[in-house]
């Protein structure tokens, strides 16, 4: 079992859909970070949450620490939304480094 | 302030030869992470690194790979005797503070090995 668990592995939406992401872990954090990276492309951090939860524009992202549950919703998506988006939590003490789930691909059609 | 800066974008290699990968991290960051994503796999850790110091080596493979960060200059990712295994994307990400689980950290465009 991953530690850091994504759902749905891929998903297909229509323009103006109402999309949201999951991410389950179990390792022991006190934030977790939502990541965005285009196909061949770098990564952007798009949020790093460790309560509550953190809008812009039309991401909003949600965490539950006690659950060890975290979503990510996209309002109104567009076809400029499609990409992998991936979670990761820090782990390890004081290294803070991430260990990152396998990613959801989505894809936004006209 | 300019972001992460990683170079090459992107290296291609003979089986044999050696790859180095360069960061810079962003202005005023003096902890810099190396991570690899081999393909149609996720990202994994490799090695945590302050100046001057190793930190963190456990994701790095026992052989071959060797990084550091010099007091002056970018972070290095050395990859020795390239295998066509070694292709992949490795990103580097800084942030300014260590041990911190809320701080972010910023992730650099990433460099594509390609071995042949």
């Amino acid at each position: 079992k991953n530690e850091v668990e994504q759902s749905p592995q891929n998903l297909t939406a229509q323009e103006g859909e109402f999309i949201t992401i999951n991410c389950s872990y179990s390792v022991g954090i006190s934030a977790l970070h939502w990541l965005q990276q285009h196909p061949g492309g770098g990564i952007v951090s798009l949020f790093m949450l460790s309560s509550g939860k953190k809008k812009h524009g039309r991401l909003i992202a949600t965490i539950n620490i006690q659950e060890k549950h975290s979503s990510l919703h996209i309002t109104a998506s567009h076809p400029r939304d499609s990409a992998v988006y991936i979670c990761a939590v820090p782990y390890g003490g004081a290294t803070n480094k991430l260990i990152f789930g396998t990613g959801t691909l989505l894809a936004v059609q006209p | 302030n300019a972001g992460v800066m990683q170079n090459p974008r992107h290296l291609v290699r003979r089986r044999g030869q050696e790859a180095r990968l360069r960061c810079s991290p962003m202005k005023g960051h003096s902890h810099v992470y190396w991570y690899r994503q081999l393909p149609e796999e996720g990202l994994k850790f490799m090695v945590y690194l302050q100046k001057e110091n190793i930190i963190d080596e456990s994701g790095m493979p026992k052989e071959r790979f060797s990084a550091e960060f010099p007091k002056e200059g970018p972070s290095i990712l050395r990859i020795q005797q390239v295998v066509r295994g070694d292709s992949a994307a490795y990103f580097c990400a800084s942030s300014p503070l260590s041990g911190v689980s809320t701080d972010t950290q910023y992730f650099g465009p990433g460099t594509r090995l390609t071995v042949l």
